[in-house]
């Protein structure tokens, strides 16, 4: 989910379990969403998109799934291993001049 | 390969102080972001260039300058003016404004720190 505050939304989940990382986003006009991770003092990495078109996309080891009508994104990340220890955070792109992105969530991966 | 470069990685400036922030791509990208995170916090843009010699303020570019003399390059400049400089700030670049084909990629990181 989306942060309030200086404090981060954490998930922590066993290794080898699916992780689920929520978004709410705020424009209904987005039509282009992202999802980055970004690990301790690194720059944010793609990981996935989506259009507003689809209501679903995967890739290896990730899914994203958007409702339109609640305005929800979410990631799945099936068996997550300790790598995916990161902060992942979504973005929309409400207008062509810039995207918009989410506090982020931070995921920890217990052994 | 290419991608975008970030310099210095950590920065210390004194109070009163202007530091420049380098940001240098080869990917060929026409537009070009600065973004500040501070702890706990998502990215907020500071300026961007959609092409070169042309740029706009973002939702906090007070006491930020930049300049895009060079399509390639995007240096922010933190002035004294800016009170609470003391942040990550992440350079950015996309094939066309708005998206791109993978939407941004970002650079690694400076690290600004006031002492």
């Amino acid at each position: 989910g989306e942060s309030v505050g200086l404090h981060l939304p954490t998930l922590s989940v066993q290794e080898g379990d699916n992780s689920i990382i929520n978004c709410a986003y705020s424009n209904s006009a987005s039509d282009y969403f992202i999802w980055y991770k970004q690990e301790s003092g690194k720059g944010p990495q793609f990981i996935i998109d989506i259009r507003s078109n689809m209501d679903k996309r995967q890739g290896q080891r990730v899914t994203v799934l958007l409702n339109k009508t609640v305005k929800h994104l979410s990631l799945q990340i099936a068996a997550t291993q300790p790598g995916d220890s990161a902060v992942y955070f979504c973005a929309e792109t409400p207008n062509n001049n810039d995207m918009r992105f989410g506090a982020g969530t931070r995921l920890t991966v217990k052994p | 390969d290419g991608g975008i470069t970030q310099s210095p990685k950590y920065l210390f400036r004194k109070e009163g102080q202007n530091v420049t922030l380098s940001c240098e791509q080869n990917l060929n990208h026409d537009a070009m972001y600065w973004y500040r995170q501070d702890p706990g916090q998502g990215l907020r843009l500071i300026y961007y260039s959609q092409i070169v010699n042309d740029f706009q303020k973002g939702d906090i570019a007070e006491g930020y300058s930049v300049s895009r003399e060079k399509k390639e390059s995007f240096p922010l400049t933190v002035t004294s003016a800016q009170k609470n400089p003391t942040a990550f700030y992440l350079c950015a670049s996309s094939a066309s404004s708005g998206r791109g084909i993978k939407g941004y990629t970002f650079g690694s990181g400076t690290r600004l720190t006031v002492v």
